[in-house]
Parts: structure tokens; sequence; C-alpha cells
């Protein structure tokens, strides 16, 4: 099943902007996280943020959980050319196996 | 470099024939997932094991297996390949559950 849906589904923006990324999710969860991956390549973990957080902080990365709402958001500030990639949250739909789902990416684009 | 190995990295094969996919976790790591990425269907959960046990099936076609091995290796294959099959396969590695997942670069698969 397809957990996580990212919205816009792709975004373009000069360096220095922010860059503010949405995702929805259908059921309950333990944690939300949020993977990079550049064209082609493995996906790389970003941030995991359980499901009695609401903010988490890393670097120039800020992400928020939203449960009642079933939502999140990536935000990455003072964005950089090297940012350029996609982005994707996954969701364990409250398994506690540790499979997780993934949504189809926000493919983020910036400009020099 | 993840710490997760996969091999090989490109696969150029004929309909009909078997493959075979490795996957060596980043050391420490019990369980291994593997995921399938195509630009239709995005990333989709295939299987996951455990310390060399089967823990969770996902979107696999029959005919896909896999296997864990004591080394904690894994192996994916595919037979009876069709021209769908042709996508980028993932494995990855996680420790704890509910931590994040250490992503492989992928095996590029290209049935002809």
């Amino acid at each position: 099943s397809q957990q996580g849906e990212e919205d816009p589904q792709a975004l373009s923006i000069q360096e220095g902007e922010n860059a503010t990324m949405n995702c929805s999710y259908k059921t309950s969860i333990n944690n939300l996280q949020w993977y990079r991956q550049n064209s082609g390549r493995g996906l790389v973990h970003l941030n995991l943020i359980r499901s009695n957080e609401r903010e988490k902080h890393s670097g120039r990365l800020r992400v928020t959980l939203d449960t009642s709402k079933k939502s999140s958001s990536l935000l990455i500030t003072a964005s950089r050319a090297a940012d350029t990639a996609s982005y994707f949250c996954a969701t364990d739909e409250g398994s506690t196996l540790g499979r997780l789902y993934f949504g189809r990416g926000t493919q983020l684009t910036v400009w020099p | 470099d993840s710490g997760v190995t996969q091999t090989p990295k490109h696969l150029i094969t004929a309909t009909g024939q078997r493959v075979t996919l490795r996957c060596s976790p980043r050391s420490g790591d019990l369980s291994v997932y593997w995921y399938q990425q195509s630009l239709d269907q995005g990333l989709q959960f295939l299987i996951q094991y455990y310390n060399g046990e089967e823990r969770a099936k996902g979107n696999i076609l029959e005919r896909f297996s896999a296997q864990q091995f004591p080394d904690l290796h894994s192996e994916l294959n595919l037979s009876s390949l069709e021209l769908g099959d042709s996508a980028l396969y993932f494995c990855a590695s996680s420790g704890r559950t509910g931590n994040g997942y250490t992503f492989g670069s992928g095996t590029r698969l290209t049935v002809v």
C-alpha cells in the first residue's frame, strides 16, 4: 500500500530559499521518516520523528508531525544546489515489524 | 559507502531468464529489506528478513523469492523475467526496529 503521499510532486527554487515538502498518511503510525535520494542512487535517511514528538531539528532540516491531521512536513532552510534530490516520507503503518511504506516523493530542484 | 553492499550494480538479461541479486547488510544489522523502485509504481516493499527468518511480505510476486543466510547476507531471486520487472532493486538494513534504514546503492535490472 502507498501509505505516505508527498506534496508537491515537484518543487523548483533558487539557492538560499527555503523548501517545504509535505507528507500525508492514512493510518496510525509509530514513527515517520524522511529520506533523500539523488538520481538513481540509494536512499539516505534524514530524520525520524516518533508519534509522540511534534518537531525535530537537524542542521538545516526541520521536521514536524501532526498526528491529528496525519501529516508531516520537511523544511530545508537556506537551500543549496546540492540539496537537489527526491525526498520521500515513509511510515510504519503502526507495525512493529520494522517495514516501511514510502510515498512517491517530491522532486526538489535548487537552482544556483 | 553506506555500509550496505549490493551486487551487481547493473544487470541486463532477456525475458524468461532468472537472476540473483545479492545484499550484504551493514555490520550488526539483523534486518534486511528488499524494495523495487520503478517509475510507475514508486518504491514497493517486497520482503523483510530478520536474523535469517522471513518476517514480513509485501508486494512480492510468486516468481520472486528471497532468503537470508546465517552470515546475514541476503539474496533476491527473480525468475521467468518479464519486461515489466525492469526496475531498480534496493536492499536496506536496520538494527533496532523503529530506527532508520541504511540503503544500498541498488541493482538496476533491465529485461530486454
